[in-house]
């Protein structure tokens, strides 16, 4: 049972390239999560989704963009890399949009600008 | 706007030790309120929650209660043990927009020793 995986596990990106961050759950959750957390710092929502075809903006969107062609998968497209984008990526999915439902994170992308 | 604060860390505990690590929060709404757990190598995974003022979650002899009046929920355990050692964060829930979202403390580093 794999529930949320993301790849890759560890990236290093020079200033201005650009990467995708994989995030596929195998759970059949309609409602999936991007967050990032910093040093120091709690994790913050960059883009969330409902269903496939349906995408909007959490707390910290710019410099990012995402999309939801199947449940399964949720990709998220670094544009331009910049250093303040260095952060660990978390990937989450939930069953329901409930303020109680259980969200199931995958173990993280540790990304590093350069 | 919403907002998680917990102690921060490390803390570093004997094996047996009585461990608390506080969490408050601030909340437009009824939020339900989370603890979840990130072992070292993983992602973050759900220890516990209660979804109303005065509920206890409670799981692997970890406990919280929703105090709505002082708007805390602490972690407590009676006995902690080296495998506990771990980063917890605090969390609450509520909807906003089209699904429920996270808002998460910035973790406390918790280190047991023999």
């Amino acid at each position: 049972n794999a529930g949320v995986t993301q790849t890759p596990k560890f990236r290093i990106l020079k200033i201005g390239q650009s990467m995708t961050l994989q995030c596929t759950q195998d759970m059949n959750h309609n409602y999936m999560y991007w967050y990032r957390q910093d040093p120091g710092m709690g994790l913050k929502l960059i883009y969330y989704s409902v269903g496939a075809g349906i995408t909007d903006k959490g707390e910290v969107p710019n410099g990012y963009n995402v999309s939801r062609s199947t449940t399964e998968d949720f990709p998220l497209r670094l544009e331009l890399a910049a250093p303040s984008q260095t952060s660990v990526y978390f990937c989450a999915a939930s069953e329901g949009g409930a303020v109680n439902t259980e969200a199931f994170f995958g173990q993280g992308t540790r990304l590093t600008v350069v | 706007g919403n907002s998680v604060t917990q102690m921060e860390g490390p803390v570093t505990l004997s094996e047996e030790a009585f461990l608390t690590i506080n969490c408050t929060y601030t909340a437009t709404g009824y939020p339900s309120l989370f603890w979840y757990v990130q072992y070292p190598g993983e992602g973050l995974q759900l220890l516990l929650k209660a979804t109303k003022a005065d509920d206890k979650g409670s799981n692997k002899g970890f406990e919280a209660t929703y105090r709505k009046e002082t708007t805390s929920f602490h972690l407590e355990k009676g006995s902690v043990q080296v495998s506990d050692s771990a980063v917890y964060f605090c969390a609450l829930s509520l909807v906003g927009g089209t699904a429920s979202k996270l808002t998460f403390g910035t973790g406390t580093r918790l280190q047991v020793t023999l």
